[in-house]
C-alpha cells in the first residue's frame, strides 16, 4: 500500500527563523512530489513540486528530494505569520493524469 | 494558471436527500479528474477517478451506488452524493490534471458538505 508520512505537528517558530518540513514515502516507483498550503477551510494550493534528487528553490522555499531515502522536504526561509498553516506532502506513482497521494499534513506555526 | 471551480461551495442538507456536486475546468479541457474527501484534521482521501466518457475508477471502500459520477465533458465532472448520512458530511475537492508535458493538478476551491 502507497504510503506517505509526515510529522503532524504543531511545528512552532518565529517569525524570520527557517520551518523545515520532512516527509517519506513508501513506493519507490514514485516519481512525482509535491508540496501543497492548506489554510483551515480551503482547498490545497501548490507550493512547489519537484523531480530530481537534489534542491529546488523557489524564492523563500527550498525542496528537497532523496530518492535513495525516499524522503522530501521543503524549507521556508524567513517565516511569516501568514506561512502558518497546514503543508501536505504528495506523491505521484505514474505519469501525467494520476491522482495524487497525500500525507496527514504538518501544522505549521510561526510566532510574531 | 489553469483554474477550477466547484459548485456550490456550502450545502446544508437533510439526511436522506441527495446532493450534486459540480467540478468544472475553466480554462483547460480535463480528460481526467479526481475527487478528494477531506474529514476534519484529516489529509485528502483520493475517493475515485473521473474518466471522460467513460465510468469512473472508485477506490477501496467508497461505495460507487452512493457517490456517482458523470463526467459529462471535457470540462465537467459531477459527484451525487445520495441519500446523505450525516457521517457524510465533510469537505468534497476535486482536481485535474493539466496535459502533458505538464505534470501540475489544480484543486477546486472545495465543497463544503453538511448533512443534518
Amino acid at each position: 500500500q502507497k504510503e506517505v508520512e509526515q510529522n503532524s505537528g504543531p511545528l512552532s517558530v518565529p517569525e524570520g527563523a527557517i520551518a523545515s518540513l520532512n516527509c517519506t514515502y513508501s513506493d519507490r516507483g514514485s516519481q512525482s512530489f509535491f508540496w501543497y498550503r492548506q489554510y483551515s477551510g480551503k482547498s490545497p494550493e501548490l507550493i512547489m513540486f519537484i523531480y530530481s534528487n537534489g534542491d529546488k528553490e523557489d524564492g523563500r522555499f527550498t525542496a528537497q528530494l532523496n530518492k535513495a531515502s525516499q524522503y522530501v522536504s521543503l524549507l521556508i526561509r524567513d517565516s511569516q505569520p501568514s506561512d502558518s498553516a497546514t503543508y501536505l506532502c504528495a506523491v505521484k506513482v505514474g505519469q501525467a493524469g494520476t491522482a495524487l497521494i497525500f500525507g496527514k499534513g504538518t501544522t505549521l506555526s510561526v510566532s510574531s | 494558471g489553469a483554474v477550477v471551480s466547484q459548485h456550490p461551495s456550502r450545502v446544508i442538507c437533510k439526511s436522506g436527500t441527495s446532493v450534486k456536486i459540480e467540478c468544472r475546468s475553466l480554462d483547460f479541457q480535463a480528460t481526467t479528474m479526481f475527487w478528494y474527501r477531506q474529514f476534519p484534521k484529516q489529509s485528502l482521501m483520493l475517493m475515485a477517478t473521473s474518466n471522460e466518457g467513460s465510468k469512473a475508477t472508485y477506490e477501496q471502500g467508497v461505495e460507487k451506488d452512493k457517490f456517482l459520477i458523470n463526467h459529462a465533458s471535457l470540462t465537467l465532472s459531477t459527484l451525487t452524493v445520495t441519500s446523505a448520512h450525516p457521517e457524510d458530511s465533510s469537505f468534497y475537492i476535486c482536481s485535474a490534471p493539466t496535459r502533458p508535458p505538464s505534470n501540475e493538478q489544480f484543486f477546486g476551491p472545495g465543497t463544503r458538505l453538511t448533512v443534518l
